[in-house]
């Protein structure tokens, strides 16, 4: 199984600013997804991040808003850019286990609160 | 297009008391199933998953769940509750090949002392 670190865990951040997210997995990983949980909420995917080419996004988010790294096959960064109050939520790296099934491994999340 | 529905947002049990929390998918074949439980403070950790064979599924905390065809369900059970299984538990979709996971809202289960 892979594990996964996400930095930093939380952070309380000002409207307007921006904050990057680090996902760090300890092996090799074709493919990572980034999710947000806005808070009493499921999971909804963001985008997903391929290396060596530009993350792919879900209906509702554009890279000008949420752009990503993925520099290499162990690290992706997800910044959320002029954050806004609703932009408080945790989010989540993740990778899958086996191809083909969509199953999963997530990192423990990074909690903003946008004030 | 899948979806997923889990019609509890919020379950209470008392410990030691069997648990059952429901899930429905909508979709046209046979999708991957998958529960996960979220503690409070963490990521999601895997409970259990169905692919195909037998429909009866065990997972880890004592877990299992029966995948229904008929019913387009996927129900996760537990036949006695412990405190420490309170979590936000979510049930999820993927087809094969798709590589995406369809979650749906997520049931809160709060355990009575």
């Amino acid at each position: 199984s892979a594990v996964i670190s996400q930095k930093p865990s939380r952070d309380i951040c000002q409207r307007g600013t921006s904050l990057t997210i680090q996902c760090q997995v300890d092996s090799q990983v074709t493919m990572m997804f980034w999710y947000r949980q806005q808070p009493g909420q499921s999971l909804t995917l963001i985008a997903t991040a391929n290396q060596g080419s530009e993350a792919t996004y879900e209906s509702g988010f554009v890279i000008d808003k949420f752009p990503i790294s993925r520099p290499n096959l162990t690290f992706s960064t997800l910044t959320v850019s002029n954050m806004s109050p609703e932009d408080s939520s945790i989010y989540l790296c993740s990778t899958p286990t086996e191809q083909g099934t969509g199953e999963l491994f997530f990192g423990e999340g990074s909690r903003l609160t946008v004030l | 297009a899948q979806s997923v529905t889990q019609p509890d947002i919020h379950i209470t049990v008392s410990e030691g008391a069997s648990l059952e929390l429901r899930c429905n998918y909508s979709y046209g074949a046979t999708p991957y199933l998958f529960w996960y439980v979220q503690s409070p403070g963490q990521g999601l950790q895997l409970l259990l998953k169905y692919f195909s064979g037998d429909t009866l599924v065990q997972g880890i905390k004592g877990f299992e769940a029966e995948f229904k065809r008929s019913q387009s369900s996927f129900n996760l059970r537990k036949p006695s509750v412990h405190w420490s299984d309170a979590a936000e538990y979510f049930c999820a979709v993927s087809i094969w090949g798709a590589q995406k996971l369809v979650f749906g809202q997520g049931t809160r289960l709060t355990i009575n002392p």
